[in-house]
């Protein structure tokens, strides 16, 4: 089983939509949630973090997280065609040990947002 | 400001060249990474550094060299590289080891 699953996508949208991104963890001692957003030929840009259960909003962009189920999400609302890139889930363990410090990423997920 | 510099932002190497790829932050980070990202896969982690100190290596071949001149900088010395280490090299650093990590812009690298 991998470490961080997100939905295989591609993910297509029409613009104003709302986009839902999904990813899945394994080890139950993961505290630290992070969504990046990869345009192709770029490096991954922060799109938001999570730590404690329930939703984080941050204008067009809310974070879910679930420890209980181990799952976090994102949801983009009224998509945009900008929005259109990879978007790679991300945990890491802030207890100690050999993967402190570790982030994991999911495969990520294309997304595409059609006009 | 989250800003990691990283150069040069492209570079040819031959397999028996010797390159430095150079990272810098000035944000008082006190953690400092390197990862190597493949086209359509997420970045794979090569190196961390904690209080300039290696604390991660992925069991990254010795043709990899990372050096941590000081809490700023971040170099990765490459050598004798292979063709199959062609890829996008990043640069990242955090506040500390469990932070939130800013990525660099990369450094786009191919071997002949």
């Amino acid at each position: 089983q991998k470490e961080v699953e997100q939905n295989s996508g591609p993910l297509s949208v029409p613009e104003g939509a709302i986009a839902s991104l999904n990813c899945t963890y394994s080890d139950r001692v993961s505290q630290s949630f992070f969504w990046y957003r990869q345009y192709s030929g770029k490096s991954p840009e922060l799109i938001m973090s999570i730590y404690s259960n329930g939703d984080k909003e941050d204008g067009r962009f809310t974070a879910q997280l679930n420890k209980a189920s181990q799952y976090v999400s994102l949801l983009i609302r009224d998509s945009q065609p900008s929005d259109s890139a990879t978007y790679l889930c991300a945990v890491s363990i802030n207890a100690g040990g050999t993967s402190y410090g570790k982030l994991t990423f999911g495969q990520g997920t294309i997304l595409t947002v059609h006009p | 400001d989250t800003e990691v510099t990283q150069t040069p932002k492209h570079l040819v190497m031959g397999m028996t060249n010797k390159k430095s790829l150079k990272c810098e932050q000035h944000m008082g980070h006190r953690a400092m990474y390197w990862y190597k990202q493949k086209a359509k896969k997420p970045p794979e982690l090569m190196f961390v550094y904690s209080y300039e100190k290696l604390s991660i290596n992925e069991s990254v071949p010795s043709r990899f060299s990372p050096e941590c001149p000081n809490s700023s900088l971040l170099n990765l010395h490459l050598h004798a590289l292979q063709p199959e280490d062609s890829a996008l090299y990043l640069c990242a650093s955090s506040q500390g080891e469990a932070d939130t990590q800013y990525f660099g812009p990369g450094t786009r690298l191919t071997v002949l």
